[in-house]
């Protein structure tokens, strides 16, 4: 398994204000992935990041609103930009276990809340 | 249609009932399948992976119907620490990254 850190664990932010959230792997992985889940709702994919390449982002979701940065093996950033009050949510980093059969390892997520 | 659907639940059962869980899928082409848990205010965690032969862990036994495209999670002699979030997820790997899809979550309160 992989030991996955995020931070913040949680804040608490302005409206137009930018909040960037930071996840540690304790081993080098070549995909991490990050999610959002709104208050009472499922996991949904944000975009893939991968290192020395632009992220992937899945439709609904746009590189200006959710830049993503992924300097090396164990790191990447997700920033959100620009946050309204329907940002609020929990934003999960996530990589997916060696061999790549698709079972996932979550950080502690970061619990966002924009006033 | 949600590409992954579950039962909304919710299931309040009492300890020691046996309880489960149904989940489709759509797209056919999904190779991997999971059961995953989700407790309340923090990040989902995998319970067990879910094969066409069906397997089994201990109070927990998972099936997959390939041909109806059919998951279900099956929980026996519940517990109160069984109480969360049950979701089911589907990976396909149509790039080098995959994507697993989640579906809405099941959730499970074991009563005394």
């Amino acid at each position: 398994s992989a030991v996955i850190s995020q931070k913040p664990s949680r804040d608490i932010c302005q409206r137009g204000t930018s909040l960037t959230i930071q996840c540690q792997v304790d081993s080098q992985v070549t995909m991490m992935f990050w999610y959002r889940q709104q208050p009472g709702q499922s996991l949904t994919l944000i975009a893939t990041a991968n290192q020395g390449s632009e992220a992937t982002y899945e439709s609904g979701f746009v590189i200006d609103k959710f830049p993503i940065s992924r300097p090396n093996l164990t790191f990447s950033t997700l920033t959100v930009s620009n946050m309204s009050p329907e940002d609020s949510s929990i934003y999960l980093c996530s990589v997916v276990k060696q061999g790549n059969t698709g079972e996932l390892f979550f950080g502690e997520g970061s619990r966002l809340t924009v006033l | 249609r949600k590409e992954v659907e579950q039962d909304p639940g919710p299931f309040n059962v009492p300890e020691g009932a046996t309880v489960a869980f149904n989940c489709t899928y759509s797209n056919s082409a999904s190779q991997s399948f999971f059961w995953y848990r989700q407790d309340c205010r923090k990040e989902p965690k995998l319970l067990m992976s879910v094969y066409s032969s069906g397997n089994e862990d201990g109070r927990f036994t998972a099936q997959l119907n390939r041909a109806s495209q059919y998951i279900s999670l099956l929980i026996r002699d519940s517990k109160l620490s069984d109480s969360a979030t049950y979701l089911c997820v589907v990976f396909r790997r149509n790039t080098n990254a995959g994507k697993s899809t989640f579906g809405d979550g099941t959730t499970l309160t074991v009563k005394p």
